[in-house]
Order: C-alpha cells, then structure tokens, then sequence
C-alpha cells in the first residue's frame, strides 16, 4: 500500500528556510492526487501549509503563501516543501498528506516528523 | 482564513453518544459538502474518520457518523469507548481568498 514519509533537518536557525521531502513509496505521485503539507505546532492544532498535483500546479495557504515554496520531483516519486524566514512560531510536527483530485479531504498521512527553530 | 470553531473538550461514560460540533461560514462548511474529520492520539498522525459530511472510509467503525445543517457539521461517536479518547479535528474546503483547506481548533475527548 501507499506511505508517505517525511524528511529533513530537525533544527533549523531562525531567518533561515525550513527543507523537508516526502517520500511517497508504493504507488506513483503521477496518480490523481493532491500532494499536500500540514503543520501542527506543540500542543496545539492543525494548519494547512499548501499543496501540489505531479503537473506542478500548487495552492497554498494565504498566510503563509509568501514564504512558502512546494514542489515535485516525480524521477524520485517524491515531493518538497521549503519555508522561509523562520521564527520559533515555525517550529512545529510536520505531515505530508495525500488528498484526492476533486475531493478535500486527507485520506493518507505521513508520521511527521518535529522541526524546532532555534539557534 | 480563520480556524473552523470546535469546543476545546467533550467527555462521555463508555457505551454514551457524545456529539462534537464544528463551526464555520457559507464560504466553507456551509456552502460545500467538503467537511471531513479526524482522529489524532497523542504522538500520531491524524486519522480520517469521516469524509464529505457523512461517509466513513473502509474500516471506520459504524460508531462513527457525521452530519451538517448550515454553517455547522457534527461528528455523533455512539457507544463510546476508552479507544476513542484522542483529539478530533474538523475540515473544510474553503472558497474565500484561494482555494484551500481550513481545519477545526480541534477537541480533545474524554472517555469517563
């Protein structure tokens, strides 16, 4: 079956631009599906960072749009996800989901994987 | 966009019906039928529970059902039991500013 898996730094210096990739093994990230991020800061909730479908078309989140970049690599079936200008406000769990083409909502999710912003 | 409002905590006695409730505007839980929910337990990735106001994925217990009237959907787990304590999230599409997802302030539920 189809997992995702996330990866990256797991600390990142402030003003400096958070990297990560998930990994998307047993199945094809050319398939009809949306490839999306999604934060959880400690303690708290959920929040969308944005999304991208294997052609490169993306969407993202309004208030995080300026600094955010996702994008797709489908020789490595896999795809990434860069935030810049970080804060201590950026530290946070990050998901990497699949969403269907057509629908909205999440029916495959990574583990995640904590990125603290500190220096 | 803000968060979709869902009360912080719920609790209910094993075998009880506990409702959580999920709050938004006609820019997205009221005016599409793209509401879904989520199970999180401490230290793991969200779960989808319920999807497109009422259906639930192949393995979601029957315990499990959702609903909508207007700007506000609801997530009903009947026959409560101690595997369902976890936090659950709620989730819109939603149309104002771009195209996007806007997810619940979450709930935390107790089982007695």
């Amino acid at each position: 079956q189809v997992q995702l898996q996330e990866s990256g730094p797991g600390l990142v210096k402030p003003s400096g631009t958070l990297s990560l990739t998930c990994a998307v093994s047993g199945g094809s990230i050319s398939s009809s599906n949306w490839w999306s991020w999604v934060r959880q800061p400690p303690g708290k909730g959920l929040e969308w960072i944005g999304e991208i479908y294997h052609s490169g078309s993306t969407n993202y989140n309004p208030s995080l749009k300026s600094r955010v970049t996702i994008s797709v690599d489908k020789s490595k079936n896999q795809f990434s996800l860069k935030l810049s200008s970080v804060t201590a406000a950026d530290t946070a769990v990050y998901y990497c989901a699949r969403g269907l083409r057509g629908h909205w909502y999440f029916d495959l999710w990574g583990r995640g994987t904590l990125v603290t912003v500190s220096s | 966009q803000s968060a979709l409002t869902q009360p912080a905590s719920v609790s209910g006695s094993p075998g009880q019906s506990i409702t959580i409730s999920c709050t938004g505007t006609s820019s997205d839980v009221g005016g599409y039928n793209y509401v879904s929910w989520y199970q999180q337990r401490p230290g793991k990735a969200p779960k989808l529970m319920i999807y497109e106001v009422n259906n639930r994925p192949s393995g979601v217990s029957n315990r499990f059902s959702g609903s909508k009237s207007g700007n506000t959907a609801s997530l009903t787990i009947s026959g409560l039991r101690a595997e369902d304590e976890a936090d659950y999230y709620c989730s819109s599409y939603t149309s104002t500013s771009t195209l996007s997802y806007v997810f619940g302030t979450g709930t935390g539920v107790t089982v007695l």
